[in-house]
């Protein structure tokens, strides 16, 4: 299994400030045929079901703020709110499709300071 | 607009057989070649995939669940389902169903039922 690892398991950030979540995974999941990052990044608040908010490590869904952006390649990755919005507490999560059994990371919870 | 709904006993008793449905509106589950998802949230933890499948029958499941899983589709219906046998308390977590965004077993779900909370308890 790819086993996926996010860092930190809590942030704490300030209203209008960057807030950054790291993501790394055990083997790349990186497809060398399409070079595509095989990397999703979703958001969950509390009673709510995960809402994807990136693909292939760096496209963002139709609706999703331009403040959330997605970097990286092959094994490691970063999830960026580069201006953190009252609206954005919640826990993220990044998931690997790279192959089965698809796996998630831990999750990352989002404050506000 | 596609939407996803799980149903099925918020209680099971250990050993037994935890059975979900979920029903899609919206479209149809057999117009697409879609694998369809269940994930899973036990409380206050991660996400957890447990399995695809697909109209024809085809599965691709988790082996972290040691076989214990069976899904299916009812095309008539337009509703796939969930069974998980032998459940012990660790199988207590909200599950979810979900959709595929390219419809593969390797993706991301970009649509998602509300979840349905299953306790396993005596």
């Amino acid at each position: 299994d790819i086993v996926m690892t996010q860092s930190p398991d809590s942030l704490t950030v300030s209203l209008g400030e960057r807030a950054t979540i790291n993501c790394r995974s055990s083997r790349s999941v990186l497809y060398t045929s399409n070079n595509k990052n095989f990397l999703a990044w979703y958001q969950q608040k509390p009673g709510q079901p995960p809402k994807l908010l990136i693909n292939w490590a760096s496209t963002r869904e139709s609706g999703v703020p331009d403040r959330f952006s997605g970097s990286g390649s092959g094994t490691d990755f970063t999830l960026t709110i580069s201006s953190l919005q009252a609206e954005d507490v919640a826990v993220y999560y990044c998931q690997q499709y790279y192959n089965t059994p698809l796996t998630f990371g831990g999750g990352t919870k989002v404050e506000i300071k | 607009q596609l939407q996803l709904q799980e149903s099925g006993p918020g209680l099971v008793e250990p050993s037994e057989t935890l059975s979900l449905t979920c029903t899609v509106s919206g479209g149809s589950i057999s117009s697409s070649s879609y694998y369809w998802g269940w994930i899973r949230q036990p409380p206050g933890k991660g996400l957890e995939w447990i399995g695809s499948v697909h109209y024809s029958g085809s599965t691709y499941d988790n082996p972290s669940l040691k076989s214990r899983v069976t899904m299916s589709v009812d095309t008539f219906k337009n509703q796939f389902s969930l069974k998980l046998n032998s459940v012990t308390a660790a199988d207590t977590a909200v599950y979810y169903c979900a959709r595929p965004s390219r419809g593969q077993t390797n993706d991301a779900f970009d649509i998602w039922g509300q979840g349905t909370m299953v306790t396993v308890s005596s």
